[in-house]
């Protein structure tokens, strides 16, 4: 079955504690990317990554790092996780259709930082 | 910054009505996607539409690309209960890049 995973789906930590929540896609997709969603704002691009190794800022990349060494995963790191960073995040792969990138989602990590 | 505002943000209607959504912005997209997003899932995409003045039906949905490219409309005919979700669009930038609207939370009572 097609589908992007994410783990963990919950999390719950505390100011300053690195974590890393991953990401993997088994569609061979060249695109992956990685956003927030808070009540009232949508969904925000966190990073994207074209290809292996090629990564970029989306709208709001302050306070996350991403790495692309493997197609399949794409990794979303919090070196020093702040309250502010308390959301429900995705990450999506996508093939190109044309001059879109259609975004196949994963289940979504709720964090949660105290 | 460049902003896709969508509107409504809240929707409550019954069923057999119908409704539009909207997504506007001072800015030109490369393509116009819409999505549906349930609780505790991810979104899912309904359809993207790239070439403006462009019209897409999806059963009861119908999508339209404004001629500008600017701005883009969702009409749901004789809404349902299972049409129940968020519904968000999103508006490619540049490669790779896009930007959502805030979405419409969609409630359709029986």
């Amino acid at each position: 079955e097609a589908q992007v995973t994410q783990n963990p789906r919950y999390l719950i930590t505390v100011t300053g504690k690195k974590l890393t929540v991953t990401c993997s896609q088994n569609m061979n997709h060249e695109y992956m990317s990685w956003y927030r969603q808070d009540p009232g704002l949508g969904l925000r691009q966190i990073y994207y990554s074209m290809n292996v190794e090629v990564t970029d800022k989306g709208d709001v990349p302050e306070g996350y790092k991403v790495s692309r060494k493997e197609k399949r995963n794409f990794p979303l790191i919090l070196e020093s996780p702040s309250p502010n960073q308390t959301s429900l995040y995705f990450c999506a792969s996508s093939q190109r259709a044309g001059r879109a990138y259609e975004q196949y989602f994963g289940p979504g990590t709720r964090l949660t930082v105290t | 910054t460049q902003l896709l505002e969508q509107s409504p943000q809240f929707l409550s209607i019954q069923e057999g009505e119908n409704l539009t959504v909207y997504c506007n912005s001072s800015s030109v997209f490369s393509s116009l996607q819409w999505y549906r997003q349930e609780p505790g899932e991810g979104p899912v995409l309904l359809v993207t539409v790239v070439t403006g003045g462009e019209v897409k039906k999806l059963k009861r949905l119908t999508f339209q690309f404004g001629d500008a490219r600017k701005d883009s409309s969702l009409h749901i005919t004789a809404a349902q209960p299972g049409d129940t979700g968020l519904y968000l669009c999103a508006g490619g930038i540049s490669r790779g890049k896009l930007i959502f609207g805030q979405g419409t939370e969609l409630s359709v009572k029986p």
